[in-house]
């Protein structure tokens, strides 16, 4: 168990660019997360994933944002044409749960994130 | 609307002293309400967390009070070290939801 591994840990991109990210969970986990997090603020909510299918998204997840997780192991998070106001931490967890399980038994791992800075 | 209140933002506290960190919440359908350390460069990790049927859970030094008549929970440091200092994140979700944040409190533990 090495843990919930994110790559990069930078990005500095300018204005109009595409970025993607890639978060590899730890692998027995089923469910991955990802969470935006700002200077002086707490985690917010993007997406999740249950195996391969992204069961929620937060309506902080804008068109110019895309998360994928295809076989159900590593996830990315693309933003396409970044602003400045995308400038965050992004962060992934992931979880092993069950459909209706309670979050109690199924605690959330983070990942160290990738700071994304847009110029 | 901010679901989970936290405060206060930044705390001071002597080595040996007792850390305190509120919360408040508003949807009494959260059963599950965890705390999270999170040190300058790296991600949130789990301290501790509880239920709603428990009104208190101690683990070491760390203490959550739970009070769901009041929607409020809160941690407890005891005999606080520098190596504490950090911020601290409460949080709170329901069952086939994704946990909500508070904004988090710095503390700093002073030697």
């Amino acid at each position: 168990d090495t843990g919930v591994s994110q790559d990069p840990r930078h990005k500095i991109t300018k204005r109009g660019q595409n970025v993607t990210f890639r978060c590899d969970p730890i692998s027995e986990h089923n469910r991955l997360y990802w969470y935006r997090q700002t200077l002086g603020q707490g985690p917010e909510f993007l997406t999740y994933f249950q195996n391969e299918a992204q069961l929620e998204k937060s309506r902080l997840l804008s068109d110019r944002f895309s998360a994928e997780r295809p076989k159900g192991s590593f996830s990315t998070l693309e933003i396409q044409r970044t602003e400045q106001g995308d400038s965050a931490m992004y962060l992934c967890a992931s979880s092993f749960g069950v459909w209706g399980g309670s979050s109690y038994n199924s605690p959330l791992h983070f990942g160290n994130g990738t700071r994304l800075t847009v110029t | 609307q901010q679901q989970v209140k936290q405060s206060p933002q930044s705390l001071i506290v002597q080595k040996g002293g007792i850390s305190i960190i509120n919360c408040a919440y508003e949807n009494t359908a959260f059963d599950y309400f965890p705390w999270y350390q999170q040190f300058p460069g790296k991600g949130p990790a789990l301290l501790i967390a509880i239920r709603p049927d428990v009104s208190e859970k101690k683990e070491g030094r760390f203490t959550i009070s739970f009070n769901k008549s009041a929607k409020q929970f809160s941690l407890h440091i005891m005999d606080s070290q520098p190596g504490d200092s950090a911020t601290y994140f409460c949080a709170a979700s329901m069952t086939r939801t994704a946990l909500i944040f508070g904004k988090g409190t710095t503390l700093s533990v002073s030697s």
